[in-house]
């Protein structure tokens, strides 16, 4: 089973762009059975999908994001990214990087708790 | 968008008694329903999906039933360590559209 680790700054300002990788290590993020996603958990809105990427490059979002995220691939680091754009504080959460494969979210990273604030 | 409302917030059982945690959908869903366990400063543990099936490693104490827009997660006698907050999560869209339930607390009585 793959590991994942999140990583990148635990503080963004309003308005500014939040920025995460997720390293992927012990198996190949180029497998076609798997989509690298991005949860969140805040204490207002719960746990929240954010979108995924398949290794091809092909993405799904949240809608509810009103397309101010971005999720990519770099086979050749073994990594995946977000961008989420104009945070608010709303955007305060705790951010998982995950596995979906075969209908079900069964692996996940430890967590990265990003806060927006001046 | 679907909506998951779990029932009830927070549940309130002994250990060695039986737990049953409900999942709503505000449209059918068909068996499109997996369960999730948190313990405090954990990530999310997959437990159930397709309404039914144990993830591997998953005691039997843990079974999902349901389809449609009714759920049930029952765990049949509980153990100290099952005292978490449990979410539901549905995957019937596709494109997706993915949400979960907003949890429920089990806590020890």
């Amino acid at each position: 089973q793959v590991q994942l680790q999140e990583s990148g700054p635990g503080l963004v300002k309003p308005s500014q762009t939040l920025s995460l990788t997720c390293t992927v290590s012990g198996g190949s993020i180029n497998r076609g059975d798997y989509y690298w996603s991005w949860i969140r958990q805040s204490p207002g809105k719960g746990l929240e999908w954010i979108g995924f990427i398949y290794y091809s490059g092909t993405t799904y979002y949240n809608p509810s994001l009103k397309s101010r995220g971005n999720i990519s691939v770099d086979t050749s680091k073994n990594q995946f990214s977000l961008k989420l754009n104009s945070v608010t504080a709303a955007d305060t959460a705790v951010y998982y990087c995950v596995v979906y494969g075969d209908r079900k979210f069964d692996n996940w990273g430890q967590g990265t708790l990003v806060a927006v604030s001046s | 968008e679907i909506v998951l409302t779990q029932s009830p917030a927070t549940l309130s059982v002994s250990p060695g008694e039986r737990a049953t945690l409900s999942c709503r959908a505000s449209q059918n869903i068909n068996s499109n329903l997996a369960w999730y366990q948190q313990k405090p400063g954990q990530a999310p543990r997959l437990l159930i999906n397709g309404a039914s099936t144990r993830a591997t490693g998953i005691p039997a104490r843990f079974s999902g039933s349901g389809s449609g827009t009714e759920f049930t997660l029952t765990v049949s006698s509980l153990q100290s360590e099952d005292f978490a907050v449990y979410y539901c999560q549905q995957y019937f869209n596709w494109p997706p559209e993915y949400t979960f339930g907003q949890g429920t607390k089990l806590e020890i009585k």
